[in-house]
């Protein structure tokens, strides 16, 4: 069975600073999909970036990147310039291939 | 516009009560999914349905129920069988085998 585990319950950054997440996973797929959702007070789930297995290069959305390390099993997320607006729990999910099925770890708070 | 829909947005219910949350979509969306989320234990899904008439349980199906008689809604029972029944839950779509879930914006019960 596939788990995902974020080992950082809470996190803090100021304003401007960068700050990355971490996340592992473990599973004996080889195709699969990765994310990173923002979930705001609003409690509104709203997707951050996600990155596919197959492709090496690093995904990218603005001011939002990802370190997929594919051998390592490692998915952290990085947040450049952080905004006030980035005030979230932040969760890191994975999908096979092979199922419908999204997979969610516990999540990450973030204070800026 | 387009979207989930999720209501009533707060539920109470007594205890030993069976209660109905609702999910709405007009994506025309063939894929549908229930989250329970709780603190510290992120998303856990309860049931997911691919297309008309046919769903799969989850994880955590134990004391639900889902019917999915049409596209559109994808409504969850919570037994009372069910023994912690208080937790936010939110509904999911998605066209399927494209990856990317849109959520609404989720249903607080709380069970006394």
């Amino acid at each position: 069975a596939q788990t995902v585990t974020q080992s950082q319950p809470e996190m803090s950054v100021q304003e401007a600073e960068t700050v990355t997440l971490s996340c592992t996973y473990d599973t004996s797929e080889n195709n699969y999909y990765l994310f990173w959702y923002k979930q705001p007070p609003s409690r509104q789930m709203i997707l951050v970036i996600r990155q596919e297995a197959y492709k090496q290069q690093n995904a990218t959305e603005n001011r939002f990147s990802v370190n997929f390390q594919k051998a390592a099993k490692s998915f952290s997320l990085k947040i450049s310039d952080s905004q006030l607006g980035d005030t979230a729990m932040y969760f890191c999910a994975f999908l096979s291939d092979n199922t419908d099925k999204l997979i969610f770890g516990t999540g990450t708070r973030l204070q800026v | 516009d387009g979207g989930i829909t999720q209501s009533p947005k707060y539920l109470f219910r007594k205890e030993g009560q069976n209660v109905t949350l609702s999910c709405e979509q007009n994506l025309n969306h063939d894929a549908m999914y229930w989250y329970r989320q709780d603190p510290g234990q992120g998303l856990r899904l309860i049931y997911y349905s691919q297309i008309v008439n046919d769903f799969q349980k989850g994880d955590i199906a134990e004391g639900y129920s889902v019917s999915r008689e049409k596209k559109e809604s994808f409504p969850l029972t919570v037994t009372s069988a069910q023994k912690n029944p208080t937790a936010f839950y939110l509904c999911a779509s998605s066209i399927r085998q494209s990856f990317l879930l849109h959520f609404g914006n989720g249903t607080r019960l709380t069970v006394t």
